[in-house]
């Protein structure tokens, strides 16, 4: 069983839909969570990131993290064609340079116009 | 102005050869990361060095050898290649250790 798990998807969703995008995990010594984006041929670039359980906003997005559950979110309102690509969650245990990043397999998003 | 550069984008190459790929990064970060992403997108650590010093070197076979000349700068070397190395191998650099800026990539394919 992989630390963290990523629903691939696809998935494909008609513009201004609200996206749902989950990962569950299983070392209960992830502390910060976060969520990346990557779109075709390029490198994953960081949307946004949270400490501990609860939630965080950043304008149409929304990051929730419920540590009981091992269970973490990113939610996209109003949804537009820019937003497709692949959204890969990662956790770490700490914030120092010497703790890896373990990533999720992503999920692949379509927004349809 | 890019970021963190990488060269090559593209690295087509037979099986038993030896390449590089190099990374450069201009945002001052401390600590720099070669990842590896296979063709289910799923990215694997290889390294991670901090200020030229190796941090992590997770199970990665001895042909592959990064080097750090300096804290901008982290380069890959793979020896003998196989095919089970075509992927896409993307550097990062990182201060806080959480904000990672990735390159483009490089999409390595052994023939």
């Amino acid at each position: 069983q992989k630390e963290v798990e990523q629903d691939p998807g696809p998935l494909s969703v008609p513009e201004g839909a609200i996206v749902s995008l989950n990962c569950t995990y299983s070392n209960s010594a992830f502390q910060y969570f976060m969520w990346y984006r990557q779109y075709s041929r390029k490198g994953p670039e960081l949307l946004m990131y949270t400490y501990s359980s609860g939630n965080k906003e950043d304008g149409r997005f929304t990051a929730q993290v419920d540590k009981s559950s091992k269970y973490i979110s990113l939610f996209i309102r109003d949804s537009q064609p820019s937003d497709s690509a692949t959204y890969l969650c990662a956790m770490s245990g700490s914030n120092f340079g010497n703790e890896k990043l373990t990533f999720g397999t992503g999920t692949r998003l379509t927004i349809i116009p | 102005d890019t970021a963190v550069s990488q060269t090559p984008k593209y690295l087509v190459t037979q099986m038993g050869n030896d390449k590089s790929i190099k990374c450069e990064q201009n945002l001052g970060h401390d600590t720099m990361y070669w990842y590896k992403q296979d063709s289910k997108k799923f990215l694997k650590i290889m390294f991670s060095y901090n200020n030229k010093e190796l941090i992590i070197n997770e199970t990665v076979p001895n042909r592959f050898s990064p080097k750090s000349p300096d804290k901008a700068h982290l380069n890959l070397h793979i020896n003998s290649l196989e095919l089970g190395d075509s992927a896409v191998y993307f550097c990062a650099s990182s201060q806080d250790g959480l904000g990672y800026t990735f390159g483009s990539g490089t999409r390595l394919t052994v023939v």
